[in-house]
């Protein structure tokens, strides 16, 4: 079966910049998307087709890939962006979509 | 502006069925598809599935298959997903999502407020 890692937990201070890992094998070959999630809430997108951000997510969330491990980046953390953080893509074949197992970004 | 509205919360016994609707709203409903995902209590997000709001066509994850049925009804712009033989381990959050083809994956956006669903054993 297909997978994506993601680290358990990110810890950072106000400020500072926060870097989000999501590894697999079919990442070369499919895009990525990324999502955070509050407790209570559902989860918002906020960065698609690897690097793309939609409107109305602040410029302070980027992404990027370097083949098999793409990277969500958070400069200039705020207490705001204390989520869980979900990575999702597809197999290879573009059958099944999946999400990382989720990284817990603690603002200090 | 773009939104999905979820049915209510539900209590099942071990073994009943579920239904829970995801009606769309603020966008061409059969130009788009629709995703489930499904989150137990303090765990991750599970991709339950995918259909084709315009040809019906599905796309379910292996673990679901013979247990889930989703469908759509085009005149009110509602999804639909139906899940069999419930289990306690069944017991989440079961969110839809508009879901939107960039190369051979999609991304979710945005996504309905979530159904809990809850089975008692």
């Amino acid at each position: 079966s297909f997978e994506l890692t993601q680290p358990p937990s990110v810890s950072v201070s106000p400020g500072q910049t926060a870097r989000i890992t999501c590894s697999g094998d079919a990442l070369p070959k499919q895009y990525v998307s990324w999502y955070h999630q509050k407790p209570g809430q559902a989860p918002v997108l906020v960065i698609y087709k690897d690097t793309e951000r939609p409107s109305g997510i602040p410029e302070r969330f980027s992404g990027s890939n370097s083949g098999t491990t793409v990277t969500l980046t958070i400069t200039g953390v705020q207490a705001e962006d204390e989520a869980d953080y979900y990575c999702q893509s597809a197999d290879s074949f573009g059958t099944y979509s999946v999400f990382g197992s989720g990284t817990k970004v603690t603002v200090l | 502006q773009v939104q999905l509205v979820q049915s209510g919360a539900e209590v099942k016994e071990s073994g009943a069925s579920v239904k829970v609707s995801c009606k769309a709203s603020g966008y061409t409903f059969t130009s788009y598809g629709v995703s489930w995902v499904r989150q137990a209590p303090g765990q991750g997000l599970e991709w339950m599935g995918w259909i084709s709001a315009d040809s019906g066509n599905t796309n379910y994850a292996q673990k679901f298959q013979g247990r889930v049925t989703m469908t759509t009804d085009t005149p009110t712009s509602t999804a639909y997903m139906d899940l069999r033989s419930l289990r306690s381990d069944d017991t989440a959050v079961y969110f839809c999502a508009r879901s939107i083809v960039m190369g051979g994956s999609h991304y979710f956006d945005p996504w309905g407020q979530g159904t809990l669903v809850t089975v008692s054993s």
